[in-house]
């Protein structure tokens, strides 16, 4: 079946602008997670997703982030008025179920803040 | 609290030496652990997996006991390949919430 996608696959953009990157995870994959990778660096967990409701948001960066889930299925991560160090690969992962089985990864977004 | 150390990279081998990347962690109980490749230009994608103590996950040539003496979960190869060249991150599930730990990631480099 199809894997996790995400859209755009790259996007540049200007400081101060907004930006919306989205994730399609796997159909029936209740739990989704968002991480971000800069160059060169491991993973940074941003917010997950158990259905529709978001119960961990500590890993958002600032109130410029933001995440919604609707109907159990396609989320969107939007960074509002975008800095340099935003720059980054934005990743979406889904899951059966939160903490017990593996993640399902997407290729990414790559953010490049100009 | 939990968390998992991995090895710095970057790894280079020549092709068909013997790989080891090592990876130790801290959990409360135990939870299944994950190593997980990201080949140059990809996501990540699971690699191989152990649900239980003393388990071995196996994959393309991979392997991976879950050593709870050790708290260790050490990722290896008998001979590796040019094609095994990415980055490899092993991960846990934080206890008691639904969040995974990720470590930093060691890049493997093989030359041919």
């Amino acid at each position: 079946g199809a894997g996790v996608s995400q859209s755009p696959s790259n996007k540049v953009t200007e400081k101060g602008k907004d930006v919306e990157l989205r994730c399609d995870p796997i159909s029936g994959h209740t739990a989704l997670y968002w991480y971000r990778q800069s160059l060169g660096q491991g993973l940074e967990f941003l917010i997950y997703f158990q259905g529709n409701s978001a119960p961990d948001k500590s890993g958002l960066p600032s109130d410029r982030f933001s995440a919604e889930r609707t109907g159990g299925s396609v989320s969107t991560l939007t960074i509002q008025r975008t800095q340099q160090e935003d720059s980054a690969v934005y990743l979406c992962a889904s899951s059966l179920e939160n903490g017990r089985y593996e993640q399902y990864f997407g290729p990414g977004t790559r953010l490049t803040v100009t | 609290g939990d968390s998992v150390t991995q090895m710095e990279g970057p790894v280079t081998l020549s092709e068909e030496a013997f790989l080891t990347i090592n990876c130790t962690y801290t959990a409360t109980g135990y939870p299944s652990l994950f190593w997980y490749v990201q080949y140059p230009g990809e996501g990540l994608q699971l690699l191989l997996k152990a649900t239980k103590a003393d388990d071995k996950g196996s994959n393309k040539g991979f392997e991976a006991t879950y050593r709870k003496e050790t708290t260790s979960f050490h990722l290896e190869k008998g001979s590796v390949q040019v094609s095994d060249s990415a980055v490899y991150f092993c991960a846990l599930p934080l206890a008691g919430t639904y969040k995974y730990i990720f470590g930093t990631g060691t890049r493997l480099k093989v030359l041919a």
